[in-house]
């Protein structure tokens, strides 16, 4: 099945710097990858997906590039703000019909005011 | 966007004693419903594959006895936790997902057991 590894999974960043998670996907036939962002105690939120027939998509401050050939693909936060602090999860999904989501262990940031 | 539910948001219960969760897209026809858990400061880790309509898809080391699921509409799927014990204690999260990538989570049930 699918592996996916996040890194790294605490990052401190002062406000208004800005902070790159990284995963790496272990079957080259996923194709969908999103990721979310998790307050304590409550849901996943997508904040941003790709999938595999693009490089890269940007949503104003958050961005996500994506690697096939490496199999990897990494989140950019611009200008964090304190309110960007969450914790933030990568997933990949198999080109199959169940259509189910591996998570990454998820990354901890931490936007310092 | 669209709109998970999910109740109840918390529950306790005596050790023993079976727990049924609800997941309801308000919005929208899932065709497919998944079931997480998540322990304190972790990841989510799949539990099973809900279709409609059909039995679900438990993955290695879910055992399906303890954890009845039932997907009887496009709309609402239910996990039930048998016998329960102060190890299944953990926040139980569903997905729901209609014919495109995209799965919208519900809030979470935060599972103790004493």
């Amino acid at each position: 099945g699918e592996n996916v590894e996040q890194h790294p999974s605490t990052l401190s960043v002062q406000e208004g710097d800005s902070a790159v998670i990284k995963c790496t996907y272990s079957d080259s036939a996923s194709n969908y990858f999103p990721w979310y962002k998790q307050e304590l105690g409550k849901r996943p939120q997508l904040i941003i997906d790709i999938r595999s027939n693009v490089g890269e998509k940007k949503d104003q401050r958050i961005a996500v590039t994506l690697n096939k050939t490496a199999k990897h693909f990494s989140l950019h936060i611009t200008e964090t703000q304190p309110e960007d602090s969450a914790v933030y999860f990568c997933a990949a999904r198999l080109d199959t019909g169940r259509r189910a989501l591996t998570f990454g262990s998820g990354t901890r940031l931490q936007v310092q005011p | 966007g669209a709109v998970v539910s999910q109740h109840p948001s918390r529950v306790i219960c005596k050790s023993g004693t079976s727990v049924k969760i609800e997941c309801r897209s308000l919005d929208f026809q899932a065709t497919t419903m998944f079931w997480y858990r998540q322990f304190p400061k972790q990841s989510l880790m799949l539990m099973a594959t809900s279709n409609e309509g059909s039995k679900a898809t438990y993955e290695q080391g879910v055992e399906k006895d303890k954890f009845l699921i039932n997907h009887a509409s496009l709309t609402l799927s239910t996990l039930t936790v048998t016998s329960a014990h102060p190890e299944d204690s953990s926040f139980y999260i569903c997905s729901a997902s209609s014919l495109g990538d995209t799965q919208y989570f519900g809030p979470g049930t935060r599972l103790t057991v004493l």
